[in-house]
């Protein structure tokens, strides 16, 4: 398909064990952008790739949280250790780049925290 | 932190009315724009006002910003039970977009 792809699009899981979120963003969009949303609430920024430049990993929550996009493309997000407030969806969006450019979503993560 | 902040926080019309929704940022922006959002999952682009701009128009959508007093406002005209949905605005200062919690739209039939 053309848009932005994640999976898995709901993961359930035990409170301790780590989870992998992967997106696949639109080919060439360079910028890709994850984000968090607890229920009925805006997004919360948490990282953001651009081409080959170090990511902006200033919306991370904490060490438990990490991300990594391989070869200017597919990406991971990393949670150890959960806790149940990782509760959320987690949306990942890509754009042709910065600035004045709209994001483009995936359908989104339903992570559930037991 | 949200920058943006859109009132209502939910708003209830019947179809075939307008509905307005109005968005507050805080800090000087490049652009504005707005979202939609269904079911809680992904959110799909509607429109983009360049700070340059004061009305923009898209189908039965019309959006409007006033940077003196750091507002927008998204209006749908005509409305469907399909814009039933969750509306965003979203700022961009540098090159983060900075979200409000967003407008709970409900349509009723």
């Amino acid at each position: 398909g053309a848009g932005v792809s994640q999976s898995p699009s709901n993961k359930v899981t035990e409170k301790g064990k780590d989870v992998e979120l992967r997106c696949d963003p639109i080919s060439g969009h360079t910028a890709l952008y994850w984000y968090r949303q607890s229920l009925g609430q805006g997004l919360e920024f948490l990282i953001y790739f651009q081409g080959n430049s170090a990511p902006d990993k200033s919306g991370l929550p904490s060490d438990r949280f990490s991300a990594e996009r391989t070869g200017g493309s597919v990406s991971t997000l990393t949670i150890q250790r959960t806790q149940q407030e990782d509760s959320a969806v987690y949306l990942c969006a890509s754009s042709l780049g910065t600035g004045n450019q709209p994001q483009h979503f995936g359908d989104g993560t339903r992570l559930s925290i037991l | 932190s949200q920058q943006g902040e859109e009132d209502p926080q939910a708003l209830s019309i019947q179809e075939g009315e307008n509905a307005t929704m109005n968005c507050s940022y805080k800090t000087s922006i490049n652009n504005l724009q707005w979202y939609r959002q269904n079911s809680g999952r992904g959110l799909v682009h509607l429109i983009l006002i360049r700070s340059n701009e004061r009305e923009k128009h898209s189908g039965r959508l019309r959006v409007t910003l006033d940077t003196s007093k750091k507002s927008s406002s998204l209006l749908i005209t005509a409305s469907r039970a399909a814009d039933t949905a969750s509306y965003f605005c979203a700022t961009i200062g540098n090159y983060q977009l900075i979200w409000g919690a967003g407008t709970k739209l409900i349509i009723k039939p």
